[in-house]
């Protein structure tokens, strides 16, 4: 079946606009999660949805990221303001319930701030 | 100091090479142990869970030393093919269903011809 998707692949921004990032999880998976990876480092948590529900957002870096998920299904992260230290790839993973332990990662986006 | 911490090479191997791969977690909470494999500009995508008791998938072996707090990954007979970042994964949930994971900054091999 269909993996994660993730769009756009690709976002160019001005540093000072907004932008928007979507993830479609898996069909039925409930659980959600967000993640940065900077290069050359590891992907770091941004946040988590179980279905529309945001039970974690310890990790967005700042007030100008803002994640939702509305109907417990397609999710979006936006970023407001953006600045150069956002560049990064953006990876969105999903699990389903009583699933196995594995995360299933989209593709990212990547984001270049210039 | 980072939560998870692994030695980001590079490792440059000859194929057919056996190289090991270490990493230690600092959160004795952690439950679930993983490694995954990210190639250049992918995704992540899970390599294999690490159990106490050892666990071998063909010519990956990985190990846990919960006493230690250290997680290793062993790889056999090396191919061009098992050329890519090796990240090194926590969980502090039982399952990845409740939890977050933990990423260390990855080990990059390269094995050549």
């Amino acid at each position: 079946g269909a993996g994660v998707s993730q769009s756009p692949r690709y976002k160019v921004a001005k540093r000072g606009q907004d932008v928007a990032l979507r993830c479609d999880p898996i069909s039925g998976h409930v659980s959600l999660f967000w993640y940065q990876q900077a290069l050359g480092q590891g992907p770091e948590f941004l946040t988590y949805f179980q279905n529309e529900a945001q039970l974690d957002k310890s990790g967005l870096p700042s007030d100008r990221f803002f994640a939702e998920r509305p109907e417990g299904s397609v999710s979006t992260l936006k970023i407001q303001r953006t600045q150069q230290e956002d560049s990064a790839v953006y990876l969105c993973a999903s699990i389903g319930r009583g699933g196995t332990d594995t995360q299933y990662f989209g593709p990212g986006t990547r984001l270049t701030v210039l | 100091r980072k939560e998870v911490e692994q030695d980001p090479g590079p490792f440059n191997v000859p194929e057919g090479a056996t190289v090991a791969f270490n990493c230690t977690y600092s959160n004795s909470a952690s439950q679930s142990f993983f490694w995954y494999r990210q190639d250049c500009r992918k995704e992540p995508k899970l390599l294999m869970s690490v159990y106490s008791s050892g666990n071998e998938d063909g010519r990956f072996t990985a190990q846990l030393n919960r006493a230690s707090q250290y997680i290793s990954l062993l790889i056999r007979d090396s191919k061009l093919s098992d050329s890519a970042t090796y990240l090194c994964v926590v969980n502090k949930a039982s399952s990845s269903n409740t939890g977050k994971l933990i990423f260390g900054q990855g080990t990059t091999l390269q094995v050549k011809p």
